[in-house]
């Protein structure tokens, strides 16, 4: 199975700060990569797919980048509304898996 | 509107069998997929299997054999079947709809089944 490490696992910011969230595959998953938040006892909400398209209906503030094994979701301008756990998510191959996760919290 | 629901046992006994039904609405089942991914209470997201819009399933092997997604499509449902609990089955199970760019993502998910193994 496709390891995905997440990183940092936990993370606070201040209003309008900018903030990097991280995965890095054990293999080259070919940008079959998605970001999701989630907000305490919800489901996960869709933010990027394909490694760096913007889900309709999410804020321009979010963005992803990344190839190959290492990619990065970038939130620009942290609002309170950010506030979550946030996970990423290899659809390259069987089993899909998803890492660990990341709290980001308003310091 | 597209919406997705979960619905099944809260409590069920060690080594019994789960059963849960994703009803799904605002869109064809023999268009979109839908997936079963499960969260252990506090801890992250596990991908267990998913239905093809053209009928056919795929599993994560860590479930081995204990797995069974099954749908009516005259219902607009689908089924997740999961046999010999153990404590650690004990999750939130959430249903959610695929779609395909190259590969699949899942874009619209239930609000979750909630379930506690219980010996």
């Amino acid at each position: 199975d496709i390891q995905m490490t997440q990183s940092p696992a936990s993370l606070s910011a201040s209003l309008g700060e900018t903030v990097s969230i991280e995965c890095l595959a054990s293999e080259d998953i070919y940008s079959y990569l998605a970001w999701y938040q989630q907000k305490p006892g919800k489901s996960p909400q869709l933010l990027i797919y394909a490694a760096n398209r913007l889900q309709d209906g999410v804020p321009s503030r979010f963005s992803g980048s990344g190839s190959g094994t290492q990619y990065s979701l970038k939130i620009s301008g942290m609002q309170p509304e950010d506030e979550g756990d946030y996970f990423c998510l290899q659809g390259s191959k069987f089993p899909f898996t998803f890492g660990s996760g990341t709290k980001l919290e308003i310091k | 509107q597209v919406q997705l629901k979960e619905t099944g046992p809260d409590l069920v006994q060690l080594t019994q069998t789960l059963s849960i039904t994703c009803t799904v609405s605002g869109f064809s089942l023999t268009t979109y997929n839908v997936h079963w991914v499960r969260q252990p209470p506090g801890k992250g997201l596990e991908w267990m299997g998913a239905m093809w819009n053209g009928g056919g399933t795929d599993y994560n092997s860590a479930f081995k054999s204990r797995l069974s997604i099954s749908r009516d499509t005259s219902k607009s449902q689908v089924f997740l079947k999961m046999n010999s609990l153990q404590t650690d089955d004990t999750a939130k199970y959430f249903c959610a709809r695929s779609f395909n760019y190259g590969s699949y993502v899942m874009d619209a998910w239930g609000q979750g089944a909630s379930v506690t193994v219980s010996s």
